[in-house]
């Protein structure tokens, strides 16, 4: 079974410029979930979506940050315009099922974004 | 505020050294607390998921145990390829299905 696929793996981009992550989760899978870890900080939860619909978006840091799922299957975070704050690595994860999964949540291996 | 606090952050062991890695949590209502592994350039990789206190699991050198406010993950003799940092994240569901992460612990096996 394919992983849960993220790319760029890395992307730098300066400060005002438009950038857009993508993951592909596991097929399969309705849950998908966007983290992002800010040097020398905990992973911190951004956002989940059940299928093509956003369940919890309260980590969202602002309205620079816009996260779609087409069709309820890959997703993109796009970050615009990006400032240097938002550097850090952006994993990404999915689940198949809404409550605590005994097997945890499958993350992908991120994207590492540097705003310069 | 919801918070998960690891300890120590990081951790220098000799091969075969037995030691325990530390995590503590605020966090109301608790359904499911994580252990993750995390290599560089990696994204956390799943170890386990405790429910309630009491409960421990195991795979292979490892075993992690949950209390009401706190959770240890015990390594014994440790080998290199144990070297990677270690997350822990709780899970305590209600209207959300988000993780709250520690900062990990770094932990270096030496041979």
């Amino acid at each position: 079974e394919a992983g849960v696929t993220q790319f760029p793996s890395h992307s730098v981009i300066e400060k005002g410029q438009t950038v857009t992550l993508r993951c592909d989760p596991i097929s399969g899978h309705d849950n998908l979930y966007w983290y992002r870890r800010v040097m020398g900080k905990e992973i911190k939860f951004l956002l989940h979506f059940v299928k093509e619909s956003k369940q919890d978006e309260s980590g969202m840091p602002n309205n620079r940050f816009l996260a779609e799922r087409t069709g309820g299957t890959y997703s993109t975070l796009k970050v615009q315009p990006a400032e240097l704050e938002d550097s850090g690595v952006y994993f990404c994860a999915s689940s198949q099922d809404l409550g605590p999964p005994n097997y945890g949540y499958t993350f992908g291996s991120g994207t590492r974004l540097t705003v310069v | 505020e919801d918070q998960v606090t690891q300890s120590p952050e990081a951790l220098r062991l000799q091969e075969g050294e037995s030691s325990s890695l530390n995590c503590s949590y605020t966090v109301s209502g608790l359904r499911g607390l994580f252990w993750y592994r995390q290599d560089p350039g990696k994204g956390p990789e799943f170890l386990f998921t405790l429910y309630s206190a009491g409960e421990e699991k195991e795979k292979e050198r490892l075993k992690a145990t949950l209390t009401k406010k706190e959770s240890f993950l015990h390594i014994t003799a440790p080998k290199p390829e144990d070297s990677a940092t270690y997350l822990c994240a709780v899970f305590y569901g209600g209207a959300t299905n988000k993780l709250i992460f520690g900062t990990g612990t770094l932990l270096a096996v030496q041979p």
